[in-house]
């Protein structure tokens, strides 16, 4: 399985305010997946980070809220820009690999807008 | 409707005891089936697949029933380690469409 770090794991934000998420997977991968989880909701895909290409966004999410760079292919950057409280959540990178195609996930960034 | 649907619970299970969850899912195209475990405030892991013809890892037994469109999730002798939310995932090909059910919340009381 692949291992995916990210950084920060929690950060305490004030709304109206940026904050960029880093994800780094130990191995070449071609499609990166952002998901966001909200408190006692399941995941939801934010969008699918292709390195040389823009990002693909899910309904109900968009570029200038939450851009994305994927300037390799072992690593991507999520933005979660003027921050509010409904923004609040964990936002997980993950990957695809292994045997039948598993996802497997970083640790998550939590994060909390106040 | 949902492209999968949990019981959310809560399980609240006594050691020793065997719990069953179950997993509808709408696309009868699915492909691949599994379950995931998230303990709280971490991130969600790899269980174990599904497999057509069921599959059994120690105390876990994961079955698949594609004329009724479900997937099971069955412990045996819980452990009190096994508190935590069990998230099923169905895909419909080998792309990168994962559709996450809700998660089912089991504890185990002592």
């Amino acid at each position: 399985s692949a291992v995916i770090s990210q950084k920060p794991s929690r950060d305490i934000c004030q709304r109206g305010t940026s904050l960029t998420i880093q994800c780094q997977v130990d191995s070449q991968v071609t499609m990166m997946f952002w998901y966001r989880q909200q408190p006692g909701q399941s995941l939801t895909l934010i969008a699918t980070a292709n390195q040389g290409s823009e990002a693909t966004y899910e309904s109900g999410f968009v570029i200038d809220k939450f851009p994305i760079s994927r300037p390799n292919l072992t690593f991507s950057t999520l933005t979660v820009s003027n921050m509010s409280p409904e923004d609040s959540s964990i936002y997980l990178c993950s990957v695809e690999g292994g045997h039948r195609n598993t996802i497997y996930f970083g640790e998550g960034s939590w994060l909390t807008v106040v | 409707r949902k492209e999968v649907e949990q019981d959310p619970g809560p399980f609240n299970v006594p050691e020793g005891a065997t719990v069953a969850f179950n997993c509808t899912y709408s696309n009868s195209a699915s492909q691949s089936f599994f379950w995931y475990r998230q303990d709280c405030r971490k991130e969600p892991k790899l269980l174990m697949s599904v497999y057509s013809s069921g599959n059994e890892d120690g105390r876990f037994t994961a079955q698949l029933n594609r004329a009724s469109q479900y997937i099971s999730l069955l412990i045996r002798d819980s452990k009190l380690s096994d508190s935590a939310t069990y998230l099923c995932v169905v895909t419909p090909n080998t792309g990168n469409q994962f559709y996450f059910g809700t998660g089912t919340s089991l504890t185990v009381i002592p």
